[in-house]
């Protein structure tokens, strides 16, 4: 089945710099990749995707980009800002996965922003 | 609002003590999922609901149940809970495939098995 490393588990960043979390798939199928935050005490919630037939994507200051010839993608933070502290999933989903009802979610990177 | 609730937020509980975690959606989504996620592992699948009276596995089902009589509710029971089963749990609501479509999670339950 479907595997998904996520790297660093923890990121601690100066406010104004950038943060990057990385992750990698195993299962070349996969065609949806989502990324959550999670913020203290509440449940994920989603800031940004990427579908396999794009490379990248941006909002503002968030970004996603996937190469999909390594199976990795990364979420590409700039300008960070206090209210980026959270823990950020990534996930992968594959239509093989009981018929894509199933998201594999990464570990989780705790990302710090100093002040 | 749209929003996923779930009661209680917080539990403490013995081994052997039946209990029901209960989930709630007001979007009219089809798709249901409960979670848990335990340090170092993410978040992993339990059970998935695409419909009333659908369910399935997920990738960690031993232990729990699932029910699904009315689509707004989706509660997760555990007849007979272990230490093992001492966990943040959270529920999640989609339109579409939960694979596919963005995941509404409710704000979690902490439970502690003693």
């Amino acid at each position: 089945g479907e595997n998904v490393e996520q790297h660093p588990s923890t990121l601690s960043v100066q406010e104004g710099d950038s943060a990057v979390i990385k992750c990698t798939y195993s299962d070349s199928a996969s065609n949806y990749f989502p990324w959550y935050k999670q913020e203290l005490g509440k449940g994920p919630q989603l800031i940004i995707d990427i579908r396999s037939n794009v490379g990248e994507k941006k909002d503002q200051r968030i970004a996603v980009t996937l190469n999909k010839t390594a199976k990795h993608f990364s979420l590409h933070i700039t300008e960070t800002q206090p209210e980026d502290s959270a823990v950020y999933f990534c996930a992968a989903s594959s239509p093989g996965f009981q018929g894509a009802q199933k998201l594999v979610f990464g570990q989780g990177t705790r990302l710090t922003i100093n002040p | 609002e749209a929003q996923v609730t779930q009661n209680p937020r917080y539990l403490i509980t013995v081994t052997g003590k039946k209990l029901t975690v209960t989930c709630s959606q007001n979007m009219n989504h089809e798709y249901m999922s409960w979670y848990r996620q335990d340090p170092g592992l993410g978040l992993r699948q339990i059970y998935y609901s695409m419909n009333v009276e659908v369910t399935d596995k997920g990738d960690v089902p031993e232990g729990y149940k699932v029910s699904r009589k009315e689509k707004r509710n989706f509660p997760l029971i555990l007849e007979s809970p272990s230490p093992n089963q001492t966990s943040l749990y959270f529920c999640a609501s989609s339109w579409g495939r939960m694979g596919y479509n963005e995941q509404f999670f409710g704000p979690g339950t902490r439970l502690t098995v003693l």
